[in-house]
């Protein structure tokens, strides 16, 4: 059965580390891999997505990174900061075409402690 | 754009009674999805709409759940009866094309089936 599986349900990291959370998926062939963040009480909110034959793609302190032979992405906050304390998802989006609807992992609580 | 708009915010009916979640997507966005979001489950996909018209529903739980796109700017999600097992927060999203492009999330409705 199709699944996809973030590593942990909480990661707790000193403030000004490096925080990875880890997304792995069985049997998709995904053409695009989304990252989401959400705050209590609030919607997903969009924060990076990177395509198939992408290995790695940034933004800002955030960066991604895309296996598709090991069947898994890499979600890296640098340096990071209390304010980045949050649910992070990842999303798959199927191969076969535009039309095909996102599904989520269960997401990781990031806690960073000042 | 005021972003992706839901109601009502909170809901707390009784068991057995109807309840009908509104969303209005971003205009312009060519897709829309319900998803319910649970501590259990995480986010599942309910529904998904493209051009106003139902994709999969294969997510949908049971026949008490059904869901409308009369307009591209409207859709509704209604159970009935519920259920005290249906109480989550169900968040509606919108894209400009499937899960190819990032997904916009509205704040989301919290029900209570008592």
């Amino acid at each position: 059965s199709q699944k996809i599986e973030q590593n942990s349900e909480a990661l707790n990291i000193q403030e000004g580390k490096t925080a990875t959370l880890t997304c792995n998926y069985t049997n998709y062939s995904p053409a695009y891999l989304q990252w989401y963040r959400q705050d209590p009480g609030r919607g997903p909110v969009f924060l990076l997505l990177i395509r198939e034959n992408e290995k790695e793609k940034r933004k800002e302190r955030l960066k991604v990174t895309f296996d598709t032979t090991l069947k898994q992405s890499l979600f890296h906050i640098t340096a990071s900061q209390p304010a980045d304390s949050a649910t992070y998802l990842c999303a798959l989006a199927r191969r076969n075409s535009g039309n095909t609807p996102l599904v989520f992992g269960k997401g990781t609580r990031l806690s960073v402690i000042a | 754009d005021a972003g992706v708009i839901q109601s009502p915010r909170h809901e707390v009916t009784e068991m057995g009674q109807e309840v009908t979640l509104r969303c209005k997507p971003i205009s312009g966005h060519n897709s829309l999805f319900w998803y319910r979001q649970t501590m259990m489950r995480g986010l599942e996909l309910l529904i998904y709409f493209n051009n106003n018209v139902p994709i999969d529903d294969s997510g949908m739980p049971e026949d008490r759940f059904s869901a409308k796109m009369p307009n591209a700017s409207f859709s509704t999600l209604k159970i009935q009866p519920s259920e005290p097992r249906d109480s989550a927060v169900y968040f509606c999203a919108s894209s400009v094309l499937g899960g190819n492009t990032e997904a916009f999330f509205g704040q989301g409705t919290r029900l209570t089936v008592v």
